[in-house]
C-alpha cells in the first residue's frame, strides 16, 4: 500500500492564482482531512468527509474548497491565492472510527508571493 | 469546543533521561479519544500512541507511555531512555467520539535530546 500521497511536494504560486493540491489513499478509509501547518503551530483543520460525496468545513476554510467524487480522493482548491496561505498543507485519512488514528500525507509546501 | 494546550515550547533533555511532555485538554464531550504524534525535522507526522477516555489503564507503546488524568483533562506523554532521535516536534491532540469525529492539535512541543 502506498498510503497517503500528496502531489505536489513543493509549489510556489502567485497571489490570485489558483491550484488544486492532491490527496489520495489507497487504504479504503472513510475519513479524509485536510489541515494547514504554519510556522510554530501546531495542525488546523481545513475541511473534512466522512465518505464520498459528504464533506464539511474545519476550523480555517475560508479560501478553501474540497470535494469528495470517491473514496479515495480528496483534492483541496485554492481558489485565489493569498500570501496569507503560505503554510504547510497535510492530507490524512482514517477509518470512520475515532479510536483509529490519523494517518498522514508527506505534506505540500506552498508558498504564495 | 475542544481545545488542547501544550505549555512547554521547547525542552532539553539529556540522553537516557526520561522526559515527560505536558498536555491538558479542555471538552465537554463523555467520549474522546487522545493521540500523540511526532514531526521529526523531515515534517512528516508519525503517530506514537493512542488513549481512550473510557480506558482506565495508561496506555504503552515500547519506550512511550501516555500519563492519562481523566479528572485533571491531562494526558502527558512519557519517554523513558531517551535517544537523540527523539528530538522533534511532539503534538498531542484530541478526536471526538461522536459526531465529526473532527482531529484537534495542539501547538507542540520541540524536545531536544543532548548526548
Amino acid at each position: 500500500n502506498a498510503g497517503v500521497t500528496q502531489t505536489p511536494k513543493f509549489q510556489v504560486l502567485k497571489t490570485g492564482q489558483s491550484m488544486t493540491l492532491q490527496c489520495a489513499q489507497d487504504m479504503n478509509h472513510e475519513y479524509m482531512s485536510w489541515y494547514r501547518q504554519d510556522p510554530g503551530m501546531g495542525l488546523r483543520l481545513i475541511h473534512y468527509s466522512v465518505g464520498a460525496g459528504i464533506t464539511d468545513q474545519g476550523e480555517v476554510p475560508n479560501g478553501y474548497n474540497v470535494s469528495r467524487s470517491t473514496t479515495e480522493d480528496f483534492p483541496l482548491r485554492l481558489l485565489s491565492a493569498a500570501p496569507s496561505q503560505t503554510s504547510v498543507y497535510f492530507c490524512a485519512s482514517s477509518p470512520r472510527r475515532a479510536y483509529n488514528e490519523q494517518f498522514f500525507g508527506p505534506g505540500t509546501r506552498l508558498t504564495v508571493l | 469546543a475542544q481545545k488542547i494546550t501544550q505549555t512547554q515550547p521547547g525542552m532539553f533533555v539529556q540522553e537516557k533521561e526520561a522526559v515527560t511532555l505536558d498536555c491538558t485538554y479542555d471538552t465537554s464531550d463523555q467520549s474522546y479519544g487522545l493521540f500523540w504524534y511526532k514531526q521529526p525535522s523531515s515534517g512528516e507526522m508519525i503517530f506514537l500512541i493512542y488513549q481512550g477516555s473510557y480506558d482506565e489503564q495508561n496506555a504503552t507503546e515500547g519506550r512511550y507511555s501516555l500519563n492519562f488524568q481523566k479528572a485533571r483533562k491531562s494526558a502527558n506523554l512519557v519517554i523513558s531512555a531517551s535517544q537523540l532521535g527523539d528530538s522533534a516536534m511532539y503534538f498531542c491532540a484530541m478526536r471526538e467520539i461522536q459526531g465529526a469525529q473532527k482531529l484537534v492539535f495542539g501547538q507542540g512541543t520541540r524536545l531536544t535530546i543532548n548526548p
